[in-house]
């Protein structure tokens, strides 16, 4: 089974700090790696995708991949009350015809 | 800005019954997906669909799921014999290239309801 784990939360953290989003996956042939944000009742939203190990930083955003220990990450600095949302980590498979594989989400929540 | 659009917003219907939920692709894209959501559940895979044909569908799609691009702009996702368990938040996307190599932008999605 070609799972997509991550930490359901809440994760709580206070305006102004650091929010840090973990994943972790089990197909060691996934290929391509996304981060989606949801709110409530609405549709995935891109924030960002990384394809290789090491860090991508995109404005306020890094991911951060580690191939070898299949594990995933995105740093939110400067955390606002509009970060608020639940953050689903994807995957997709080397050979895949646009089958994103999606975790079930943390949800963060930024407090005033 | 482009956006895929989905009708209609909220469906509701009968057990057995047929449902037909409509998607309008960003203009210039290639690829098209379903994917839905079980209220509390993660986002699960449907189907993929390029150049007129189904390109994967998981295990979710079974035979009374079918796809269908009827014109240049829509993209169709039938349900034959609705079930209670089909009750789902559904999306559909596309991108310009496959989804993994390319974003996929998901449009805002019909939540079904079964009665």
């Amino acid at each position: 089974q070609k799972e997509v784990e991550q930490n359901s939360g809440p994760l709580s953290v206070p305006e102004g700090a650091i929010a840090s989003l973990n994943c972790t996956y089990s197909d060691r042939g996934s290929q391509s790696f996304f981060w989606y944000r949801q709110y409530s009742g609405k549709s995935p939203e891109l924030i960002m995708f990384i394809y290789s190990n090491g860090d991508k930083e995109d404005g306020r955003f890094t991911a951060q991949l580690n191939k070898a220990s299949q594990y995933v990450s995105l740093l939110i600095r400067d955390s606002q009350p509009s970060d608020s949302a639940t953050y689903l980590c994807a995957v997709n498979r080397w050979g895949s015809q646009g089958n994103l594989i999606f975790g079930k989400g943390t949800k963060l929540s930024v407090k005033p | 800005e482009p956006e895929v659009t989905q009708t209609p917003s909220h469906q509701v219907t009968q057990m057995g019954q047929e449902v037909i939920l409509r998607c309008v692709p960003i203009s210039n894209h290639l690829y098209f997906y379903w994917y839905r959501q079980i209220l509390g559940q993660k986002v699960e895979f449907l189907v993929s669909f390029y150049n007129n044909e189904i390109s994967e569908k998981s295990e979710i799609f079974d035979d009374q799921f079918s796809v269908e691009r009827p014109d240049g702009s829509n993209f169709t996702l039938k349900i034959r014999s609705t079930k209670l368990e089909d009750s789902a938040m559904y999306f559909c996307a596309s991108s310009e290239a496959l989804a993994g190599r390319t974003e996929a932008f998901f449009g805002q999605g019909t939540r079904l309801t079964v009665v």
